[in-house]
């Protein structure tokens, strides 16, 4: 099925550990997304990249570094884990041409920092 | 910096009622998108407004764009119990790259 894949679904981490959250699209999609959400705050852009091998700074990026080697997959990664990073994260892929008119979201990843 | 704002952020209403969510936000853009959310679950693409003055409805809900305002509404009419659920209005930056989301409204339509 087309779309956007995220992996894992949830994960319990324990401060101080790390972890790289996945997210494969199968689309040709050039643009790749990271939002975190918390309640209350919407979705809020942690990094972004306009294409394989580039990677650029959102709105929260401390805490978080990120890589696009391969054009289908974006890694979010977690260098030491805190309880702040305790969010559901959404990774989200669109076309150039198109802008969000044709985007799509993963199902979302649930992370728990304890 | 673009902010989007949203009000109301909660929202609790009758069925059969009709209100109206707003969406503000602080430069220039002609495109916004609105997205649907149940809890537990990714965003669901509601309505793209790609121009000022669009209009654009589906079943009970209509949404609307006023670029010269910078001001889109989600107007719901008599509304239905399944209508719950989080609703996030979404402004793409001129440069079509990133997407700034407002903070939510939480619809509640009650029996």
């Amino acid at each position: 099925n087309a779309g956007v894949t995220q992996t894992p679904k949830f994960r319990v981490l324990k401060t101080g550990q790390s972890m790289t959250l996945l997210c494969a699209q199968d689309m040709n999609h050039e643009y790749m997304y990271w939002y975190r959400q918390d309640p209350g705050m919407g979705l809020r852009l942690i990094h972004y990249s306009v294409g394989e091998g580039t990677t650029a700074k959102g709105e929260v990026p401390d805490g978080y570094n990120v890589s696009r080697l391969k054009k289908q997959n974006f890694l979010l990664g977690l260098e030491s884990a805190a309880p702040s990073q305790t969010s559901v994260y959404f990774c989200a892929s669109s076309y150039p041409p198109t802008g969000w008119t044709e985007a799509f979201f993963g199902q979302g990843t649930r992370l728990t920092v304890v | 910096e673009l902010k989007v704002e949203q009000n109301p952020l909660f929202l609790s209403m009758q069925e059969g009622k009709n209100y109206t969510i707003y969406c503000n936000y602080s430069t220039t853009s002609d495109r916004l998108y609105w997205y649907r959310q149940d809890p537990g679950k990714s965003l669901e693409s509601l309505f793209v407004l790609l121009s000022n003055g669009a209009v654009k409805q589906e079943g009970r809900l209509m949404a609307s764009l006023d670029t010269k305002a910078r001001l889109s509404t989600l107007h719901i009419t008599a509304a239905v119990h399944d209508l719950s659920a989080t609703y996030f209005c979404a402004v793409e930056e001129t440069s079509g790259s990133r997407l700034t989301f407002g903070e939510g409204t939480q619809l509640t339509v009650n029996p």
